[in-house]
């Protein structure tokens, strides 16, 4: 069973970027999307947006157009959040969906096990 | 495509059965996922294709409903039921993997 590896915890100030990771770990991402999915402290899940890396496709939920930057290869993902403010402070999680097409995936059967990012002057 | 989640909390004793809803607002046939969050844990997905469960999950947890309207129903409540459940929508056009707010279940 494929494991989804996150990078560690990060801590930035206001207006800067930060990249998060997350990696195949036992296998490949081959016939699956990678899906990031945010959750502010005491919050509910929120959709952020993903990639299907075999096709090279992306989408991105209407609030983080602009926002986030999301890629990857045959084993790693990425998630960039650009300018970031207090707002952005969240457990950060990647998650795996079998691939549809090359637009759609279906439900997330693996997930990471979350980067925090903390903003703060 | 807004998921709807009822009610925010539950409160149910153990060994009783706790019903949690979930609303659409277009229909997604059956694309729709249930995950359960214990506190200081990744999600974990319960139940894909409104009834399909997931690997490992036991069989007092089932799915429903299909369209606009689809049901979790958890019986012989167990204390590690404890958790926020979420139900999420996908492969709809155009792409997107909304959650719901999620339902805190509770166990008395």
């Amino acid at each position: 069973q494929v494991q989804l590896e996150q990078s560690g915890a990060e801590v930035k100030i206001p207006g800067s970027s930060v990249k998060v990771s997350c990696k195949a770990v036992g296998g490949t991402f081959n016939n699956y999307a990678i899906r990031w999915v945010r959750q502010a402290p005491g919050q509910g899940l929120e959709w952020m947006g993903g990639v299907i890396p075999e096709y090279g496709t992306t989408n991105y939920a209407p609030d983080f157009h602009g926002k986030v930057t999301i890629t990857a290869d045959t084993a790693t993902a990425y998630l960039e959040l650009r300018r970031v403010r207090p707002e952005d402070t969240a457990m950060y999680y990647c998650a795996r969906a079998p691939v549809i097409d090359m637009y759609n995936s279906g439900p997330f059967d693996v997930w990471g096990q979350g980067t925090m990012v903390t903003v703060s002057s | 495509i807004v998921m709807t989640q009822s009610p925010a909390t539950l409160s149910v004793f153990l060994g009783d059965r706790a019903t949690l809803s979930c609303r659409a607002s277009q229909n997604i046939n059956s694309n729709l996922a249930w995950y359960q969050q214990r506190p200081g844990q990744p999600p974990r997905l319960l139940i894909y294709d409104a009834s399909t469960r997931a690997t490992g999950v036991p069989a007092r947890v089932s799915g429903s409903g299909s369209g606009t309207e689809f049901t979790l129903t958890i019986s012989s409540l167990q204390s590690e039921d404890s958790a926020v459940y979420y139900c999420q929508q996908y492969n709809v056009f155009p792409p997107g993997y909304y959650f719901g707010q999620g339902t805190k279940l509770e166990i008395k």
